[in-house]
């Protein structure tokens, strides 16, 4: 079946760099990508989200480029800082699927100081 | 706005139990959902509403009850607990289906 995932389970970074966090899909059907982050003990939280019809969008500190071809989605995240330590998931939306989002496994970041 | 909200947010239950797990949303959005998260396994839909009146089953429905009287509170109810219904609950929910979903902040559940 067709699913969203993650190429790495852990990443760690040190305090300044920058970072980023991988995704790939295999459902040519999804139009809609979403990035979530999710701190201990907390619900996910809304970073950043990108529609098929572009290749990239910039948040603040935070990029997401979306490459069709390859059915591959990345984070990335400017001067990455302590607070930034959390596990960050990718969400896709298939219209063949009936719309509803899918989530990834997750990749926790580890920021060191 | 508060936001989603959900309440309680730590429960132990003993195997046989009901309880329910409440949500509101004070944005006035028609979709609402349920999701169970595990470790390694992600976020599984339990079930879901895309307004009031309508709900319909995600991935995992098994085991779990819901109802959505009004747009506000969509509330999930266990029926009889069982230990493999040990995890964190959270409800999600957009102005409409596969639209970005806002979170609440989780229910941990145990059930013994």
């Amino acid at each position: 079946g067709e699913s969203v995932g993650l190429h790495l389970p852990t990443l760690s970074v040190q305090e300044g760099d920058n970072s980023i966090i991988n995704c790939a899909y295999s459902n040519s059907a999804s139009d809609y990508f979403i990035w979530y982050k999710q701190e201990s003990g907390k619900g996910p939280q809304f970073i950043i989200d990108i529609r098929s019809n572009m290749d990239k969008r910039q948040g603040q500190r935070v990029t997401v480029l979306l490459n069709k071809t390859v059915k591959h989605l990345s984070l990335q995240i400017a001067a990455t800082q302590p607070g930034d330590s959390a596990v960050y998931f990718c969400a896709e939306r298939a219209y063949n699927q009936g719309g509803k989002l899918i989530f990834g496994q997750g990749t926790e970041l580890s920021v060191k100081p | 706005n508060a936001g989603v909200t959900q309440t309680p947010k730590f429960q132990v239950l003993k195997t046989g139990q009901s309880m329910t797990l409440q949500c509101a949303q004070d944005m006035n959005h028609e979709y609402m959902s349920w999701y169970r998260q595990d470790p390694g396994m992600g976020l599984r839909l339990i079930h879901y509403s895309v307004g009031a009146g309508i709900t319909d089953q995600g991935e995992v429905p098994n085991g779990y009850n819901v109802s959505r009287s009004t747009t506000e509170d969509f509330p999930l109810r266990l029926l009889s607990a069982a230990p493999s219904q040990t995890s964190v609950y959270f409800c999600a929910s957009s102005r409409e289906g596969g639209e970005k979903l806002f979170f609440g902040s989780g229910t941990q559940l145990s059930v013994l």
